[in-house]
């Protein structure tokens, strides 16, 4: 099993439309958790952390559930400049990533 | 917010031929800086964490004689791809934190990506 896991994607969708990525990870000690964004050829850029308590930045929100371990993140009313690769990212002691969810947002 | 300045972007060379990439931190005192891997459509894969002024640490699986580590001041790792094959084509990227602030957060370099003919 791989220690951190992501729906395979693509995710194709209209613009204005809701979705939601989903990540597992292998380690219960995992101490901290974030979601990055990549564009093509690009260095990943932090989008948010997730805390338990959930949060949320405009129209951008993570959730984590620590008893199943699992984190998502869902993006409300898509702009054709969310298309990137969300990449999933766990701290257990060395950070390590998810392969990435590509979502492709179209007119 | 910190900026980490990686050089070059990019790189075509010969089979065989050795590559350096230079990552430094510019408004920060890195003792850490981290190497990453990318092949297209994957995760980025730790390669190594490099350590200012001692070994690098390499990740299982990482030949620490073809990837080259040297981390002699507190702004600047070097990594050398030596003798260069086409499989060692990749998207690598480097990262460090900044102690100031959260030191959870990585900011990373631009990537290289390194085409080997």
């Amino acid at each position: 099993r791989k220690e951190v896991e992501q729906d395979p994607g693509p995710f194709n969708v209209p613009e204005g439309a809701t979705v939601a990525f989903n990540c597992t990870y292998s380690n219960s000690a995992s101490q901290s958790f974030f979601w990055y964004r990549q564009d093509c050829r690009k260095e990943p850029k932090l989008l948010m952390s997730v805390y338990s308590s959930g949060n949320e930045d405009g129209r951008f929100t993570a959730q984590l559930n620590r008893a199943s371990q699992y984190i998502s993140l869902l993006i409300r009313d898509s702009k054709l400049s969310d298309s990137a690769t969300y990449l999933c990212v766990v701290n257990m002691g060395k950070l390590i990533f998810g392969q990435g969810t590509e979502l492709s947002v179209k007119p | 917010g910190a900026v980490v300045s990686q050089h070059p972007s990019w790189v075509i060379c010969k089979s065989g031929t050795s590559v350096k990439i230079e990552c430094r931190s510019l408004d920060f005192q890195a003792t850490t800086m981290f190497w990453y891997r990318q092949f297209p459509k994957q995760s980025l894969m730790l390669m190594a964490t490099s350590n200012e002024g001692s070994k690098a640490t390499y990740e299982q699986g990482v030949e620490k004689d073809k990837f080259l580590i040297n981390h002699a001041s507190l702004t600047l790792s070097t990594l050398t791809v030596t003798s260069a094959h086409p499989e060692d084509s990749s998207f690598y990227i480097c990262s460090a934190r900044d102690p100031r602030g959260n030191n959870e957060k990585l900011f990373f370099g631009s990537g290289t990506q390194l085409s080997v003919l």
